[in-house]
Parts: structure tokens; sequence; C-alpha cells
């Protein structure tokens, strides 16, 4: 089974600085998908970016990147010109095939506040 | 048009009852999921359809019976609630991944936040 660690329960960052949340994962599949979601206090979970795994280049969405090592099996997200609105709780997923559908499994979660 | 629907969003209820959630998605996507959030915030998946057909049941109690009327719809309905079953349940659905490429990402509804007194 696949297991995805977050290993920085907290986070802070000043606004317009760059901070970097951690995730790294265990998979034995050779074909999945990797997520960051983001789920602010109305607690909807929102897609902030996702990757492949069988691309090499690294994913970005605006103000948000990953590092993708896929040897290491680390996937970290990078948030740059951090604004009060990123402020929330950050999930790392990888997906999993099972039964023919797919499956999240979810980090336990870091929590990013930004300071003003 | 919101693209994944729930309600309720909040839902109060007595041990012993039982009670239902409601989901749809106007996405046309062909998988629905039902997660559970608990109070740490963990997520963790309780099961998924696919055209009505479930694939997958994650060691979830029988008191928890999922409906799918159809592939828009995905209902979770529980019996006999405990105190351990106050939670966030999310619904989410995703199209198929039909090959390299295919978009699979899994859009969440807003969440309905159950508490058993």
């Amino acid at each position: 089974a696949q297991t995805v660690t977050q290993s920085q329960p907290e986070m802070s960052v000043q606004e317009a600085e760059t901070v970097t949340l951690s995730c790294t994962y265990d998979t034995s599949e050779s074909d999945y998908y990797l997520f960051w979601y983001k789920q602010p206090p109305s607690r909807q979970m929102i897609l902030v970016i996702r990757q492949e795994a069988y691309k090499q280049q690294n994913a970005t969405e605006n103000r948000f990147s990953v590092n993708f090592q896929k040897a290491a099996k680390s996937f970290s997200l990078k948030i740059s010109d951090s604004q009060l609105g990123d402020a929330a709780m950050y999930f790392c997923a990888s997906s999993e095939l099972q039964g023919g559908s797919e499956k999240l499994v979810f980090g336990k979660g870091t929590k990013l506040t930004v300071n003003p | 048009d919101t693209a994944v629907s729930q309600t309720p969003k909040y839902l109060v209820t007595q041990m012993g009852n039982d009670k239902s959630i409601k989901c749809e998605q106007n996405l046309g996507h062909d998988t629905m999921y039902w997660y559970k959030q608990d109070s740490k915030k963990f997520l963790k998946i309780m099961f998924s359809y696919n055209n009505k057909e479930l694939i997958i049941n994650e060691t979830v109690p029988n008191r928890f019976s999922p409906k799918s009327p159809d592939k828009a719809h995905l209902n979770l309905h529980i019996n006999s609630l405990e105190l351990g079953d106050s939670a966030v349940y999310f619904c989410a659905s995703s199209q198929d991944r039909t090959g390299r490429g295919s978009t699979d990402t899994q859009y969440f509804g807003p969440g309905t936040r159950l508490t058993v007194l």
C-alpha cells in the first residue's frame, strides 16, 4: 500500500517570501500521479498542482511549483511571493490504482501560516 | 453551477439515528468517491464507484452504505450512528484514467460536517 509522509505539521512564512513544503511517498506503481491540495478554513479541497510521474519536468502553476525527485520519491511544493490567501492546510497526495479505480492516499497535512 | 455538490453541509444528530448525505456532480465524470476527514484532518478514502458499480470499499463498517442511482450521484447512508462517526465527509469525482496523460484529477465537494451527539 502506498504511504505519503509530510514531515512538517506546521510552517510559517512572511508575506511575499518563499516557502517550501515537504512530501515523500512510497509506491510500487510505475505509473502514478502526485497532487498538492489546499484546504482553507472554508474546508473546501482545492487542487493546487499535479504531477504525472512519467514526466521529468517539474509542474508549475503561477506562484506554485514542485520539485519532483522520482528516485528519492520526493515531491515538495514551493510557494513564491506568499500571499495572505495562501494560508491553509496543504495536503500532498499520490494516486493508487485499485480494482480499476483510482484512490488518493493523503499525507497528514501541513498547516501554513502567512504572516503580514 | 457547482461542479460537485453535497447536501447537507452540516448535520447534527443523535447516536443511533440513521442519516444520509447526498452528492451530485455535473462534470460528466465516470467515477465518484467518498472520503472521511477525521478530527486530526486526516483524509482517507471510504468508497469509489465507477458507472454505478462499487469498485473500492476500504474496510468501512457495514453501517455505511453508498448508493449510486446513476453515475452523476453517489449518496452515503449511515445506520446506527456512533460518536466516532463524527467527521467531515467529502464526495469527489474524476474521469477514468484511460492512459498516460489522461486527466484523472479528483474534484471535491464542499464537505459535510457530521456531528453525532
